[in-house]
């Protein structure tokens, strides 16, 4: 697509279920990251995938998040038995391999946990 | 470890004023550097980026920075504020060739008064 699209873009979940957050990158690119943004915060770095290499997993901050990206394209990152402090705009961006013309962000999910 | 530091949390300029917003960052060597902005409810807009050669880049929407290896700087400048220019500025830093994942600042918040 012309541009990295998110989905929902809001959500609101109750604490201790599961949600998944979809993002549908740019085509051709092959870099897809995760990010998680908590109000008045910078961005953390959560996850990326780089082509067929192994995922980067090094920023999820628990064993309750994961994510994966089907066929190269689509990625999925799912927070499992959510919690307060999981409240926060989860953005996805994606870029080419040699990050030439830098990342494209999507506009991101809101997700709030009540 | 790289990291970028974004001294000043909330800064208040009148429009048509000039604005300065600093950056400094750490990194062993010369890094991939960027600037990007971002409106309420919305994704980060890329305005500029650094790889090498010229140290002062020209961006989207008259804005510029400037890149100082002896102050490891990056200040993102514009000689005439809009009022649409209001929004959050989140300076970030890569490894050059290489899509890794970007390092971002805490992100500065710019408010322009009519």
């Amino acid at each position: 697509g012309a541009g990295v699209s998110q989905s929902p873009s809001n959500k609101v979940t109750e604490k201790g279920k599961d949600v998944e957050l979809r993002c549908d990158p740019i085509s051709g690119h092959t870099a897809l990251y995760w990010y998680r943004q908590s109000l008045g915060q910078g961005l953390e770095f959560l996850i990326y995938f780089q082509g067929n290499s192994a995922p980067d997993k090094s920023g999820l901050p628990s064993d309750r998040f994961s994510a994966e990206r089907t066929g190269g394209s689509v990625s999925t990152l799912t927070i499992q038995r959510t919690q307060q402090e999981d409240s926060a705009v989860y953005l996805c961006a994606s870029s080419p391999a040699n990050r030439g013309s830098g990342y494209t962000f999507g506009s991101g999910t809101r997700l709030t946990v009540v | 470890a790289q990291s970028v530091t974004q001294p000043d949390i909330h800064i208040t300029v009148s429009e048509g004023a000039s604005l300065e917003l600093r950056c400094n960052y750490s990194y062993g060597a010369t890094p991939y550097l960027f600037w990007y902005v971002q409106s309420p409810g919305q994704g980060l807009q890329l305005l500029l980026k650094y790889f090498s050669g010229d140290t002062l880049v020209q961006g989207i929407k008259g804005f510029e920075a400037e890149f100082k290896r002896s102050q490891s700087s990056f200040n993102l400048r514009k000689p005439s504020v809009h009022w649409s220019d209001a929004a959050e500025y989140f300076c970030a830093v890569g490894d050059p060739g290489s899509a890794r994942q970007l390092t971002f600042g805490s992100g500065t918040q710019l408010t322009v008064l009519p």
